[in-house]
């Protein structure tokens, strides 16, 4: 089956420092990927949609100046977090899909960011 | 906008017994899907069903199956003979085409020994 690999599976960082979180496709392409948010006991937040080779879909409310995503190729996309502050501290979880919309999306193990 | 809403948040059944998670929907369209998806403490997402709109049958996956009302805009997921391992976050989701998947706000279901 599709496999998605996302690294770091958690990380911490200072405050004021940025941590890039990656998300490969394993054994298939990705036309898009989606990058998520979830705090503790609650659901997942789209945060934006990155397609190969162009720039992202933010969601309202998403700083693209502070979550920076790059989908260069079609089986990674990153997410960078600049400037980190505590209040950025949640799980942060990637999908992907081929390009046939019927097809499912396939999820990430996903990154704990803590932020001190 | 389409809305999920999954009214339980938490719910708990004893272990071999069959318990049933609620989903509704808002959405304007008429070709969509519908997922379930299952969140272990791993925090993996795993798709356990999907459900095409456009299927009148109900989709069933072993010991997982749904109850799919599209008048009612009605989504509920049944577990048969639950299973200590089945406990974990359940969310409900929808999915026009190609556009962004949109999720509940999850069931915590417990299984009792």
């Amino acid at each position: 089956g599709a496999v998605v690999s996302q690294h770091p599976s958690w990380v911490i960082c200072k405050s004021g420092t940025s941590v890039k979180i990656e998300c490969r496709s394993l054994d298939f392409q990705a036309t898009t990927m989606f990058w998520y948010r979830q705090f503790p006991k609650q659901s997942l937040m789209l945060m934006a949609t990155s397609n190969e080779g162009s720039k992202a879909t933010y969601e309202q409310g998403v700083e693209k100046d502070k979550f920076l995503i790059n989908h260069a190729s079609l089986t990674l996309s990153t997410l960078t977090v600049t400037s980190a502050h505590p209040e950025d501290s949640s799980f942060y979880i990637c999908s992907a899909r081929v390009s046939d919309t019927n097809s499912p999306l396939h999820f990430g193990n996903g990154t704990r960011l803590t932020v001190t | 906008a389409q809305t999920v809403t999954q009214s339980q948040p938490e719910m708990s059944v004893q272990e071999a017994e069959t318990v049933t998670l609620s989903c509704t929907y808002d959405t304007s369209e008429s070709d969509y899907y519908l997922f379930w998806y299952k969140q272990p403490p791993s925090r993996q997402m795993i798709l356990v069903i999907r459900q095409e709109a456009y299927k009148q049958q109900n989709a069933t996956e072993n010991r997982f199956s749904v109850n799919f009302q599209k008048a009612a805009k009605s989504f509920s997921l049944k577990i048969s003979d639950s299973q200590l391992g089945d406990a974990a976050m359940y969310f409900c989701a929808y999915r026009r085409g190609a556009q962004k998947l949109v999720f509940g706000q999850g069931t915590r279901l417990t299984i009792n020994p």
